[in-house]
C-alpha cells in the first residue's frame, strides 16, 4: 500500500491568512484527492488532483477558496485561502493504489488539524 | 446521492463484550471498504470486500458483505480498549473510480 505523509500535522491560523498543506506519497499513483473531516465525524471530498491539469471539485467547494496543485503524481498540495473559524478541520490527503484483488483500493494520509482563531 | 448509513452512530462498552456495527444504503455499490480512525491519524484500511454474501476475517473483526451489495456488516468479538475510534465504511462504484461514498462513522469506546 502507498505511504502517504502530510505537512504540516496542525498549525493555528489567523482568520484572513492562506495556509497551504503537503501531501507526499511514496509511489506515483494516479488519483489523488483531498478530504475534509470535522472531528469525529466522517469525510467529506474537497476534489480530485488531477496531474498536469485543473482540480476537479465536488459540491459546494470552489478552486478560489482551495486551490489545489498536482506537479506531479506523487505530490500534490492543497491552500486553504481567507481562512475562517468556519474552515477549521482536519485536512485528509487520499490516493487510489492498485491491488491485485480488488483493482484499487483507498489510502489515507495522517491529516492536517487545522484551527483558525 | 448515494448514502450509506452508519449505526450505531456511538457506543460504548466494556472490555471483552461483543459488537456490531451496520452500515446500510439504497445503493449497490462494486466494493465496501471499513476503515479504522484513531484521533489524530488517518483513516486505517481495515479490509474490502466486493463479493455479494462474501465474508471476511481478520483476527477478532468479521466484515459480511450482503448479498445484494447495499450493505456490510462489522463485527468485533471480546473488544479490547485498542480497538477504540471511529470506524467508517465506504462503498465505490467501478464506474467513478477513487470517488468512494463514506458512512456517517461509528465511534466506538471499549473500556478496560
Amino acid at each position: 500500500s502507498a505511504v502517504i505523509s502530510q505537512k504540516p500535522s496542525r498549525d493555528i491560523c489567523q482568520r484572513g491568512t492562506s495556509l497551504t498543506i503537503q501531501c507526499q506519497v511514496d509511489s506515483q499513483v494516479t488519483m489523488m484527492f483531498w478530504y475534509r473531516q470535522q472531528p469525529g465525524q466522517s469525510l467529506t471530498l474537497i476534489a480530485t488532483a488531477n496531474q498536469g491539469s485543473e482540480a476537479t471539485y465536488e459540491s459546494g467547494f470552489v478552486i478560489d477558496k482551495f486551490p489545489i496543485s498536482r506537479p506531479n503524481l506523487t505530490f500534490s498540495t492543497l491552500t486553504v485561502s481567507n481562512m475562517s473559524p468556519e474552515d477549521s478541520s482536519i485536512y485528509l490527503c487520499s490516493v487510489e493504489d492498485l491491488d491485485r484483488e480488488y483493482g484499487t483500493e483507498q489510502f489515507f494520509g495522517p491529516g492536517t488539524r487545522l484551527t483558525v482563531l | 446521492t448515494q448514502l450509506l448509513e452508519q449505526s450505531p452512530q456511538f457506543l460504548s462498552i466494556q472490555e471483552g463484550e461483543n459488537l456490531t456495527v451496520y452500515c446500510n444504503s439504497s445503493s449497490v455499490f462494486s466494493s465496501l471498504q471499513w476503515y479504522r480512525q484513531e484521533p489524530g491519524e488517518g483513516p486505517v484500511l481495515l479490509v474490502t470486500v466486493v463479493t455479494g454474501g462474501e465474508v471476511k476475517k481478520l483476527k477478532r473483526l468479521t466484515f459480511q458483505f450482503g448479498d445484494a451489495r447495499k450493505d456490510s456488516s462489522l463485527h468485533i468479538t471480546a473488544a479490547q480498549p485498542g480497538d477504540t475510534g471511529l470506524y467508517l465504511c465506504a462503498g465505490g462504484f467501478s464506474t467513478n473510480a477513487g470517488k468512494s461514498t463514506f458512512g456517517d462513522g461509528t465511534t466506538l469506546t471499549v473500556k478496560p
